[in-house]
This record gives structure tokens, C-alpha cells and sequence, in this order.
């Protein structure tokens, strides 16, 4: 199986652009989960979705971030205006069924950097 | 303030030490607490996994430790290896919501 797939690894983009982030969890996971890390605030769970609906998506910070899941296969966040303060590193990470005892598949990261 | 804090922020230890990491929480009720090791550009994995009932668990040369009590966990390594070096993030489970600590730091030199 070749894990959590994400992409683009690397985002450069300028304040005001929208950033679109890809995920594709592993197959048969039924579990989605978008976090954002920075050195000043640690991992922070955006939204989960379970069985491509969204569970919980307090942790959305603003209006300017938004996220689907259309199929079991794919998932995007999407940023819209894009500003500084969104620069941080986005993982996707996937899970059976989303439960506590669960382990999370993280992906390798989306290094996002806004100018 | 953060429901997990860890210490120490970031240490520097020599090749085949040991070292001991630390995670206090504030957390409630508990469920569960992880320990996940953060290789430099990569996403978390998770090491160990403990409940209320477990007070220690291994993985090689990781060691997790549980303290529901004070609400403490440790993780000690043993012989330290370079490809230790790493960020290791303790992450507390509440209620099906999670609270993440900021991470040590840990740097392994020859």
C-alpha cells in the first residue's frame, strides 16, 4: 500500500491566492483527518470526515478554509483568500473507522508557504 | 493553556544514552494517550498506545510509561540511536476529541 498520498508537497503562493491541498487516504479507511502544524501552535486537527461526510470541523479556523471529501478516494482543502499566517505545514492522515483506539496514517505533509 | 504539555522542549543527547521525555495533560475524561515519533519532513507515527488500565508499554527500544493518577506519561529510550533523533508529540483522547502537545525535540550526535 503506498500510505496517504498528498499533494503538492511544496505550496508557494502569493496573499490573496486560493491553495487547493490534495489528499487520498488509504484504501478501505473510512476515516479522514486534516491537521496544520506550525512550531508555535503544534499539530491542530482541522476537520474529520467519516465515511465522506463531516464529523467535526471546529477546528476550521475562518471562513476562508473550507474542506470536501466527494468520494471514499479524495479529499481537498481549500483556502480562499490565502493569507501569511496560513503558512504551515497541512497533513492528511486516514483511519479504519475513526475511532479513539485507532492508529492515524499521517501523509507526508503540504508545506505551504503564503507571501 | 494547553491541555498537554511536554518537556523538555528539545534536548541534545549522545549516541547510545538514554534519555526520558515527559507529557503532563490536563485532560478530561480520559481515554487514551499516544506517542508519536515525527521524522524532519515527514508525518507522525505512531510508537504506543495506552488506556487508563496500562501503565507501560514498549515498542524496541521505546518505552511508555502512564500515570492516569497525576496524569503523567514518559517515554524513554533506550541506547539511543541517530535515527532517533526526531520530534516526538504526545497526543491525549477525550471524549473521541483529541489534544496534542507541541512536541520534544530530540537531536541524537555521534
Amino acid at each position: 500500500d503506498a500510505g496517504v498520498i498528498q499533494s503538492p508537497r511544496h505550496e508557494v503562493t502569493e496573499m490573496g491566492q486560493e491553495v487547493t491541498l490534495r489528499c487520498k487516504p488509504i484504501s478501505g479507511h473510512n476515516s479522514l483527518f486534516w491537521y496544520r502544524q506550525t512550531m508555535m501552535r503544534g499539530l491542530e486537527l482541522l476537520i474529520y470526515f467519516n465515511n465522506n461526510v463531516p464529523i467535526d470541523d471546529s477546528g476550521m479556523p475562518e471562513d476562508r478554509f473550507s474542506a470536501k471529501m466527494p468520494n471514499a478516494s479524495f479529499s481537498t482543502l481549500k483556502i480562499q483568500p490565502s493569507e501569511p499566517r496560513d503558512s504551515a505545514v497541512y497533513f492528511c492522515a486516514s483511519s479504519t473507522t475513526g475511532g479513539a483506539m485507532e492508529t492515524q496514517y499521517f501523509g507526508p505533509g503540504t508545506r505551504l508557504l503564503v507571501l | 493553556k494547553n491541555q498537554v504539555e511536554q518537556s523538555p522542549q528539545s534536548l541534545i543527547i549522545l549516541e547510545g544514552k538514554n534519555c526520558t521525555l515527559q507529557c503532563n495533560y490536563t485532560v478530561s475524561p480520559f481515554s487514551n494517550l499516544r506517542w508519536y515519533k515525527q521524522d524532519t519532513g515527514r508525518g507522525p507515527v505512531s510508537l504506543t498506545i495506552m488506556t487508563f488500565s496500562e501503565n507501560t508499554k514498549s515498542n524496541g527500544r521505546y518505552t511508555a510509561t502512564l500515570d492516569a493518577d497525576t496524569k503523567q506519561s514518559s517515554l524513554h529510550i533506550t541506547a539511543s540511536q541517530l535515527s532517533d533523533s526526531a520530534s516526538y508529540i504526545c497526543v491525549v483522547s477525550s471524549n473521541n476529541r483529541l489534544a496534542f502537545g507541541k512536541g520534544n525535540q530530540v537531536v541524537v550526535i555521534p
